[in-house]
């Protein structure tokens, strides 16, 4: 049984930096064709694709983002771990983490329930 | 980066009816798309792949079509648990990008 839990602070003060850890249990990110990615929600809003690390340590990023985010990955704790900095009340939103299953299909098989991050002083 | 433009954003249907989403791409994506059901509160649930592959578990009334920039997700006889959000997402490029959304509401 494949499952995802997002964890991080709710709340986070403007410019600073949102450190969220996802954690993983039933898949392993060493193997081959495997990726995890970030996707978040504004209230009421449309999903935003931001960044996926796959088995091999390849990373991507969404362009408008980049300059802000960082993936990472622990193969032996099961955890994959997103940084975004400056943090600005626009980025308010659930935060998402999924299990993308084959290299070249970064389509998301595997949700995690999603962790709201407000962003306010 | 490939705009994803769906159609209606929202929708009034009945129990029993027949719905249509479309799905539009701002270029050619092949077969690279996917469809998600989304409950409020809820995340998002692979329905379909690679524009018409069923997602293990997904019932049959869920089905998809197209390809190249324009793809529907159709829904043969609407039952209540179907009431959601649904979004469109193409995997062919980088980055990946999502529809804004379609309501299917209850009339």
């Amino acid at each position: 049984q494949i499952t995802l839990k997002e964890s991080g602070p709710t709340l986070v003060k403007p410019t600073q930096t949102l450190t969220l850890t996802c954690t993983f249990s039933g898949f392993s990110l060493s193997t081959s064709g495997v990726g995890v990615g970030w996707i978040r929600q504004p209230p009421g809003k449309a999903l935003e694709w931001l960044a996926l690390i796959y088995w091999d340590d390849d990373k991507r990023y969404s362009p408008s983002l980049k300059s802000r985010l960082t993936i990472t990955k622990d193969t032996s704790k099961n955890q994959v771990v997103l940084t975004m900095t400056n943090m600005d009340p626009v980025d308010t939103a659930t935060y998402y983490c999924a299990q993308s299953r084959d290299y070249g299909d970064s389509y998301f098989d595997y949700w995690g329930q999603g962790t709201l991050v407000t962003v306010s002083s | 980066a490939i705009r994803m433009t769906q159609s209606p954003s929202s929708l009034s249907a009945s129990t029993g009816d027949r719905v249509t989403i479309t799905c539009r791409a701002s270029q050619g994506i092949s077969s690279y798309l996917a469809w998600y059901q989304q409950k409020p509160g809820k995340a998002p649930k692979l329905l379909i792949y690679a524009a018409s592959t069923l997602q293990s578990g997904v019932p049959s009334r869920f089905s998809g079509s197209g390809s190249g920039t324009d793809f529907t997700l159709t829904i043969s006889c609407l039952q209540s648990e179907d009431f959601a959000t649904y979004y469109c997402q193409q995997y062919y490029s980088y980055p990946p990008s999502f529809g804004q959304g379609t309501k299917v509401e209850i009339k």
